[in-house]
């Protein structure tokens, strides 16, 4: 257990369907990611935060997806409109800051699953 | 553009020691990382590094030369528990910081 938790676990919808996700990082951790993960392939970076701020989106993040860290605390990734594609394992992680020795530690992940 | 190569696949016996390999382009080299992931399971942090040279922790060692773009995790006493994926990352030097992943190379350690 890295400190970082996500919920749910897994996730299951029907193509349109509209599915959100939560992450909280390690409390003190004012940096945090998103990334997306599909079988046999390693993680691939949607966005990330600086406290509250979303400061980088990758061009994998359609005009489908949003995410908020409104607290600049526990964060939320939306999916609108869900399609077969988006089904993948959505990992988060978190860092202390930006320092260059900083590791970031993923949490379990949400696994979706889009009929 | 980035890009990172490991082997897809590695078997290796119970007790020996195995070298993963991990080659690397990239625009803007801010560290090197190395994880383990359970199928099914977050990754892991292993290790960690931005100057050449080899770092060690444990049974588990890293090794880079940026001037060649070349990293190897090298694992030692192999137990059965070792068996999972192992994902080599660049680090962007960016403001985001954020990691880019190879696909892993899926390790089996046999008795």
């Amino acid at each position: 257990d890295t400190g970082v938790s996500q919920d749910p676990r897994h996730k299951i919808t029907k193509r349109g369907q509209n599915v959100t996700f939560r992450c909280d990082p390690i409390s003190e951790h004012n940096r945090l990611y998103w990334y997306r993960q599909t079988l046999g392939q390693g993680p691939e970076f949607l966005t990330y935060f600086q406290n509250e701020a979303q400061l980088e989106k990758s061009r994998l993040l359609s005009d489908r997806f949003s995410a908020e860290r409104p607290k600049g605390s526990f964060s939320t990734l939306e999916i609108q409109r869900t399609e077969q594609g988006d089904s993948a394992m959505y990992l988060c992680a978190s860092s202390p800051s930006g320092a260059s020795t900083d590791t970031q530690y993923f949490g379990p992940g949400t696994r979706l699953t889009v009929l | 553009g980035q890009n990172i190569d490991q082997p897809t696949e590695m078997t290796a016996t119970e007790g020996a020691i195995v070298q993963i390999n991990c080659t690397y382009q990239t625009s803007g080299f801010n560290g090197l990382f190395w994880y383990q992931q359970h199928a099914g399971e977050a990754p892991t942090f292993l290790s960690y590094n931005v100057l050449d040279g080899l770092e060690e922790k444990g049974r588990f060692s890293s090794f880079l030369s940026r001037s060649k773009g070349y990293s190897y995790l090298l694992l030692k006493e192999l137990q059965m528990k070792d068996s999972a994926s192992y994902l080599c990352a660049v680090r962007h030097q960016t403001g985001a910081n954020n990691l880019f992943f190879g696909t892993g190379t899926r390790l089996t350690v046999i008795p």
